[in-house]
């Protein structure tokens, strides 16, 4: 089975800080995903990867950033947190060929808080 | 502005009855349809699909139904069983290779 895994369940970060969520996916996938989970919002995309240092925006990118360095992880960083950056935070990877034919693959997400 | 909107926020059904759940869509484009399914603590899953081609896909207890001209899907599941009981996504694509657009999810609960 593939496992997306998220370093944190639960994150309380301060207004200002520099924040890094890790994901990493052990299945060798190219396609990796940041999304936030908002109530009455859904799942919004922040940033996507197709491959290692490659990097394109998502619906919803201002205030992230990401960084690819190897394939199997996949980090999201907020420059300087703010409040309305609190959020469920879920990390996804999939196989190439786009969502329809490799469905994505979440983690458990992380649940940040900024104060 | 949200292109795949989830009207129902939640829904209550009987364990044994018919789960449906509604999706509607405002970009004529979107050619392919999918359903995720998510449990308290824990990601969202794959559970079913459907392409503009086709107006149905079955798999097992769930059914999935596309209406292109009322740019409406629904999800049925029958018969409802207590660990259906989560929360449903619908999302859409413009081909197979787009990002996919996800409705505000509605929480089902099956109730004995």
């Amino acid at each position: 089975d593939v496992k997306v895994t998220q370093s944190s369940r639960y994150l309380v970060k301060r207004t200002g800080e520099k924040v890094f969520l890790e994901c990493v996916q052990d299945m060798d996938h190219e396609n990796m995903f940041w999304y936030r989970q908002d109530p009455g919002l859904g799942l919004r995309l922040i940033y996507f990867s197709y491959d290692v240092k490659m990097k394109e925006k998502g619906d919803i990118p201002e205030g992230y950033s990401v960084s690819r360095e190897k394939k199997e992880r996949f980090s999201l960083i907020l420059e300087s947190a703010s409040t309305n950056q609190t959020s469920m935070y879920l990390c996804a990877s999939s196989l190439p060929g786009g969502s329809y034919n490799s469905p994505l693959h979440f983690g458990n997400g992380t649940r940040l808080t900024v104060t | 502005d949200q292109q795949v909107k989830q009207n129902s926020p939640s829904l209550s059904v009987q364990e044994g009855r018919i789960s449906i759940l509604n999706c509607d869509y405002t970009n004529s484009m979107f050619d392919y349809f999918l359903w995720y399914k998510k449990y308290p603590a824990e990601g969202p899953t794959f559970l079913i699909s459907i392409s503009s081609i086709k107006d149905k896909n079955e798999d097992g207890r769930f059914t999935v139904f596309l209406n292109k001209s009322a740019k409406h899907l629904s999800l049925h599941i029958v018969p409802s069983q207590p660990g259906d009981s989560a929360v449903y996504f619908c999302a859409a694509q413009r081909n197979s290779w787009g990002k996919l657009q996800f409705g505000a999810g509605t929480q089902v609960v099956v109730t004995p």
